[in-house]
């Protein structure tokens, strides 16, 4: 079956430490992304990328990084310098840039003790 | 630039009841608009999106939604509402001329329909 696979479901990290979460999908979309979801807030985006080896920065790029180096992979890592990265993160993929919905990850909760 | 906004944090419904969640928007030009619907600890599942054509837009599960550039609104309403209904809804609109920008969401409302 076609669709999007974060890993890991949980993650447990201590403060300071770099940590990536994965993203796969195997639907050959061109466009990625990945979205912070915090109780009350939404959904806010990070990054997103439109094609491969290239990717633009969201509204809250800060602390995080992304590469895209392949079609099907879309990492992201939450670096040390993120200030508050207890959240759960969202992946999600789209055939096209302008009309197509968003298919979603079932997401990546990261608890930072 | 383009927003979403979702006056309602919580609705709350009566098993049976017609439900509505409510979606206004603001962007420069036609809007692209969609309902998602989100399941504890879960990822987003696309219900519905207006495009263009005809304002009634019906998508998965018996809900529909009504486009309404006058007020510009698109809320999300179903006849019928199910317990198993409940879960977060979120409202989410692009503007076709704002060049690369990606899909804005609100905020989020918590339905729940009750027995």
């Amino acid at each position: 079956d076609g669709g999007i696979t974060q890993s890991p479901k949980y993650l447990f990290r201590k403060e300071g430490q770099n940590v990536t979460l994965s993203c796969e999908q195997n639907l050959n979309h061109d466009a990625m992304y990945w979205y912070r979801q915090d109780p009350g807030q939404g959904l806010r985006l990070i990054y997103y990328s439109q094609i491969v080896n290239d990717f633009q920065k969201g509204d809250i790029a800060e602390g995080y990084s992304v590469s895209r180096e392949k079609k099907e992979s879309f990492p992201l890592t939450v670096t040390s310098a993120q200030k508050n990265p207890t959240a759960f993160y969202l992946c999600a993929s789209s055939i096209g840039w302008n009309t197509g919905e968003l298919f979603f990850g079932e997401g990546s909760r990261l608890t930072v003790l | 630039a383009q927003s979403v906004a979702q006056p309602e944090d919580q609705v709350n419904v009566a098993e049976g009841n017609p439900l509505t969640v409510k979606c206004t928007y603001s962007v420069s030009g036609n809007p692209y608009l969609f309902w998602y619907v989100q399941y504890p600890n879960r990822g987003l599942q696309f219900l519905l999106k207006y495009i263009t054509g005809d304002n009634l837009v019906k998508g998965s599960y018996g809900f529909e939604a009504e486009f309404n550039k006058s007020q510009t609104s698109f809320h999300l309403k179903k006849p019928s509402a199910l317990v198993s209904d409940s879960a977060l809804y979120f409202c989410a609109v692009r503007d076709p001329n704002s060049g690369n920008t990606p899909l804005v969401f609100g905020k989020g409302t918590r339905l729940s329909v009750i027995a």
